[in-house]
């Protein structure tokens, strides 16, 4: 069974540019989230989907935080404009239902310079 | 505002011997945690979870123990092995509480040959 694909696996940017991550998750999963790992820190939800509509996005900072799952399927999360403090691992997760075993793919490592 | 908190930021043990994992909570509302481990450059996976109703919950060399007047939690690795060094985070979440899963800062286990 293929896990949760995300990409690209490693961006570095200036700050004020933009940036879109993806997300595909594991087959089947109707749920699916975003989260943000601060260096040293655990993750932090920002969003969750079940399907393509939102669940909870209350610690998404939506001044500048998009995320979108239009087709119920691949999910892309994006940031404009980057703030230093944005720099950190975007983790995806998925997982069938409601359940907190979540899948994790393996992040994508921002670096806002 | 911290609810669920591992004090200790790294850990190192002999192997073969024992590793404890420390993690705290303050949400009273919390009624179901787990265990995540997570190598460099990949996602969390899930290691071990245990309900609010027991105060106990193995799985191979794998324990959970669960002291909910104290709010606390313990992850204990018996034989501990070279391989199961890694960061292990520690998650909590609640029908009361959004059923969000909060995760710890994280400790790194490194197991010694």
């Amino acid at each position: 069974e293929a896990g949760v694909a995300q990409s690209p696996r490693y961006k570095i940017i200036e700050k004020r540019q933009s940036v879109a991550f993806w997300c595909n998750p594991i087959s089947g999963h109707a749920t699916l989230y975003w989260y943000q790992q601060i260096l040293g820190q655990g993750p932090k939800l920002l969003i969750q989907f079940q399907n393509n509509g939102v669940v909870d996005d209350s610690q998404l900072p939506k001044d500048r935080f998009s995320a979108e799952r239009l087709k119920g399927v691949d999910s892309t999360l994006k940031i404009q404009p980057a703030k230093l403090e944005d720099s950190a691992v975007y983790l995806c997760a998925s997982t069938q239902g409601v359940d907190e075993k979540l899948f994790f793919g393996s992040g994508t490592q921002l670096s806002v310079l | 505002d911290q609810q669920v908190k591992q004090n200790s930021p790294s850990l190192s043990v002999q192997e073969g011997r024992i590793s404890i994992l420390n993690c705290d909570y303050t949400n009273s509302m919390f009624d179901y945690f787990l265990w995540y481990k997570k190598y460099p450059a990949e996602g969390p996976t899930f290691l071990i979870s245990i309900s609010s109703i027991k105060d106990k919950n193995e799985d191979g060399r794998f324990t959970v123990f669960l002291n909910k007047s104290a709010k606390h939690l313990s992850l204990h690795i018996v034989p501990s092995q070279p391989g199961d060094s890694a960061v292990y985070f520690c998650a909590a979440s609640g029908y009361n509480a959004g059923n969000m899963l909060t995760f710890g800062g994280g400790t790194r286990l490194m197991v010694k040959p």
